[in-house]
C-alpha cells in the first residue's frame, strides 16, 4: 500500500452533473499527475501539478480542470459529466516533476456516469 | 507517435509455472521504462524501474529485461502463485521535461490452481 490516498472508493452520477474528486499525496510528495482508466485499457495522462501550478496536460477537454493545494493534496473537477467518463479515476504523487520521479498511485475512485 | 504495446492482451497458467509478457514501444528517448502490477480495481504498484542504460532487473520472483536497441523489454515471472494474477503493465517515460507517461494496456494474467 502506498501513502496516498483517494475519495470517494465510487461514485455514481447523471450525465450533464459536475463531480469532485480528491487525493492526498504521500508525505513529502509535491507532485500529483491525474490518469483516467477505462475498462480494460491502461491509464491516460489527464494532468499533472506541481507545487500548486498545472505542469502538463493530456488530451482531455477543458471540463476536465484542478487544483493542488498548499499540502500538495489534490482535486479533480469534471463539468457537464458523460457517459464515456465512466473510468477509474487514479492519482499518483511523486518528489518531483521529473520523469525518473517514481509515481505512487493510489487506490483510485470508480465513476460511474448514467 | 509514442505508443507502447504489450502482448499477449491475456494469459492463463497453472500455479508453479513460469512465464513471459512482452512490452514494445516506439518512445524515443525514452528516461525510464517501469513495469507494474495491478490488481482489479486498484491502482497500479511498481515492480521494477530501468533506465535506458539496464539490461535487466530483478524483484523477487518478478525479473525485468530490456534492450533498448530493439526497443523491447519482458517480464518473466518465475514460480507463479494465485496471488500473481492481475493486469500487467509496461510504462514508458519520455525523457522530454513536461511530457507524461506512457502506458501499454497491460497483460491480464489469470493463475489458476
Amino acid at each position: 500500500e502506498t501513502g496516498v490516498t483517494q475519495s470517494p472508493t465510487h461514485l455514481i452520477k447523471t450525465r450533464g452533473q459536475q463531480v469532485t474528486l480528491r487525493c492526498s499525496s504521500q508525505s513529502g510528495h509535491n507532485t500529483v499527475s491525474w490518469y483516467q482508466q477505462a475498462l480494460g485499457q491502461g491509464p491516460q495522462f489527464i494532468f499533472q501539478y506541481y507545487r500548486e501550478e498545472e505542469n502538463g496536460r493530456g488530451n482531455f477537454p477543458p471540463r476536465f480542470s484542478g487544483l493542488q493545494f498548499p499540502n500538495y493534496s489534490s482535486e479533480l473537477n469534471v463539468n457537464a459529466l458523460e457517459l464515456d467518463d465512466s473510468a477509474l479515476y487514479l492519482c499518483a504523487s511523486s518528489y518531483g516533476q521529473g520523469s525518473f520521479y517514481e509515481q505512487y498511485f493510489g487506490p483510485g475512485t470508480r465513476l460511474t456516469v448514467t | 507517435k509514442n505508443q507502447v504495446e504489450q502482448s499477449p492482451q491475456s494469459l492463463i497458467i497453472l500455479e508453479g509455472k513460469n512465464c513471459t509478457l512482452q512490452c514494445n514501444y516506439t518512445v524515443s528517448p525514452f528516461s525510464n521504462l517501469r513495469w507494474y502490477k495491478q490488481d482489479t480495481g486498484r491502482g497500479p504498484v511498481s515492480l521494477t524501474i530501468m533506465t535506458f542504460s539496464e539490461n535487466t532487473k530483478s524483484n523477487g520472483r518478478y525479473t525485468a529485461t530490456l534492450d533498448a536497441d530493439t526497443k523491447q523489454s519482458s517480464l518473466h515471472i518465475t514460480a507463479s502463485q494465485l496471488s500473481d494474477s492481475a493486469s500487467y503493465i509496461c510504462v514508458v517515460s519520455p525523457n522530454q521535461a513536461g511530457t507524461a507517461l506512457i502506458f501499454g494496456k497491460g497483460t491480464t494474467l489469470s493463475v489458476s490452481s
